[in-house]
């Protein structure tokens, strides 16, 4: 069964701050699934990764495939950043990583 | 375009009673998912259906829950003598074809509060 971990649960930054979640998990895979998820439950698809890196503007996620282990970063971060952010490895999810950036 | 819908958004049941929520996919997306969601935690699997038929349906919890979708569009889950355990948000998503890398893409969930 694929175990899919993310770190820190909660994380607390102020507003410029640059941001880092964790998330690993126990069985290879071919592709890991970076996640947004407002309050009231919309959630949407941020990135998927394969391999190296991807950007979107403010964020970049990286993933190490031998590593088993993917980063979500957010440069110079902003309130409306706040958010849960969520891996996912198929059909197993992470617990998410509550955020919030305060002004 | 019209994303994924779930219907009803809200619904407050009693515990015993029989519960049936709706999802509506993206028109011609052959995957469907069902995930529950508790308060603070990730999505939780549930079912995934390949067009009309479970491709996986490991992760629903017991026998009193169970899953349809006879034409390979509309999905209805369907829960039998509910318990308060089973008050969650329940999420739908739908891909295009359902492979590893596909994208899915969410509804908005389905709250079910069993008193």
């Amino acid at each position: 069964k694929n175990e899919v971990e993310q770190s820190p649960q909660n994380l607390t930054a102020q507003e410029g701050e640059f941001i880092t979640i964790n998330c690993s998990y126990s069985v290879g895979i071919s592709a890991l699934h970076w996640l947004q998820q407002h309050p009231g439950g919309g959630i949407v698809s941020l990135f998927m990764l394969s391999s190296g890196k991807k950007k979107h503007g403010r964020l970049i996620a990286t993933i190490n495939i031998q590593e088993k282990h993917s980063s979500l970063h957010i440069t110079a971060s902003h309130p409306r950043d706040s958010a849960v952010y969520i891996c996912r490895s198929r059909l197993t999810f992470g617990e998410g990583t509550q955020l919030t950036v305060n002004p | 375009g019209a994303g994924v819908s779930q219907t009803p958004s809200n619904k407050v049941t009693e515990k015993g009673k029989y519960v049936e929520l709706r999802c509506d996919p993206i028109s011609g997306h052959t995957a469907l998912y069902w995930y529950r969601q508790s308060l603070g935690q990730g999505p939780e699997f549930l079912i995934y259906f390949q067009g009309t038929g479970a491709a996986d349906d490991s992760g629903l919890p017991n026998d009193r829950f169970f899953a349809v979708r006879p034409e390979g569009s509309v999905s209805t889950l369907k829960i039998q003598r509910t318990e308060r355990g089973d008050s969650a948000v329940y999420l739908c998503a739908s891909s295009l074809m359902g492979g590893v890398g596909d994208e899915q893409f969410f509804g908005p969930g389905t709250r079910l509060t069993v008193l």
